[in-house]
């Protein structure tokens, strides 16, 4: 059962363009939603997060957006750079469950210039 | 480097062989979890420890598969009887187990069983 969805799983955007990544849930136990970012070869890292509290939150470039009545949350590139090509995942994590983090299947982003 | 690591980096070995990786995590992070990521897929929770104490194993985690944090610092995880299954990158993370909840991933162990 896969507790955190995303779409699409694949995105090609222009230098420049907007990226916008979507994520669903449907534990509403999850009180923390980071974005991670991961390139080839590495670790994922953390990119951006938010609590269910806010339904919105900015960081330079990346915005996520959240809908807790429709347990839904976006992530938003802003002026996509060709630096941003990588895989992003949604997730999800609970302090009823040690902060274990639930990561969906993951986005692979290209820009092209 | 004051960064979470992961030795060695990349594993190679032949189904039936044991296999054993370490992680350093953060030196003030009380908190440590195991994940394993295949190909194409988000990260999937294996194992998590606070301190010493190994709090929760997912299902996945089989019998075969057995970790330690000996002393509450860095920490082992160890394959038995490799299968061709158990291929994947293996990642290590470590938080202050505050609110804020960020968890900094290692490197990973890339694990090949032929």
């Amino acid at each position: 059962q896969q507790q955190v969805k995303q779409s699409p799983q694949s995105l090609i955007v222009q230098k420049g363009g907007i990226s916008i990544i979507n994520c669903a849930y449907e534990n509403t136990a999850f009180d923390y939603f980071p974005w991670y970012q991961q390139f080839p070869g590495k670790g994922p890292a953390l990119l951006i997060a938010i609590r269910p509290d806010v339904s919105e939150k900015k960081e330079g470039r990346f915005t996520i957006s959240f809908n807790k009545s429709a347990k839904q949350f976006s992530l938003h590139i802003m002026d996509s750079q060709p630096g941003d090509s990588a895989t992003y995942f949604c997730a999800a994590s609970s302090k009823t469950s040690y902060d274990k983090v639930i990561f969906g299947p993951g986005t692979s982003l290209s820009v092209i210039p | 480097d004051t960064g979470v690591s992961q030795d060695p980096r990349h594993k190679i070995t032949k189904r039936g062989q044991n296999v054993t990786f370490r992680c350093d995590p953060i030196s003030e992070h009380n908190r440590l979890y195991w994940y394993r990521q295949t190909l194409g897929q988000g990260p999937e929770f294996l194992t998590y420890f606070q301190n010493e104490a190994q709090l929760e194993k997912s299902r996945l985690l089989s019998d075969r598969f057995s970790a330690e944090r000996p002393k509450g610092s860095f920490s082992t995880l160890e394959i038995q009887r490799t299968e061709q299954g158990d291929s994947a990158m293996y990642l290590c993370a470590s938080s202050l187990g505050r609110r804020g909840n960020e968890q900094f991933f290692g490197p990973g162990t890339r694990l090949t069983v032929l």
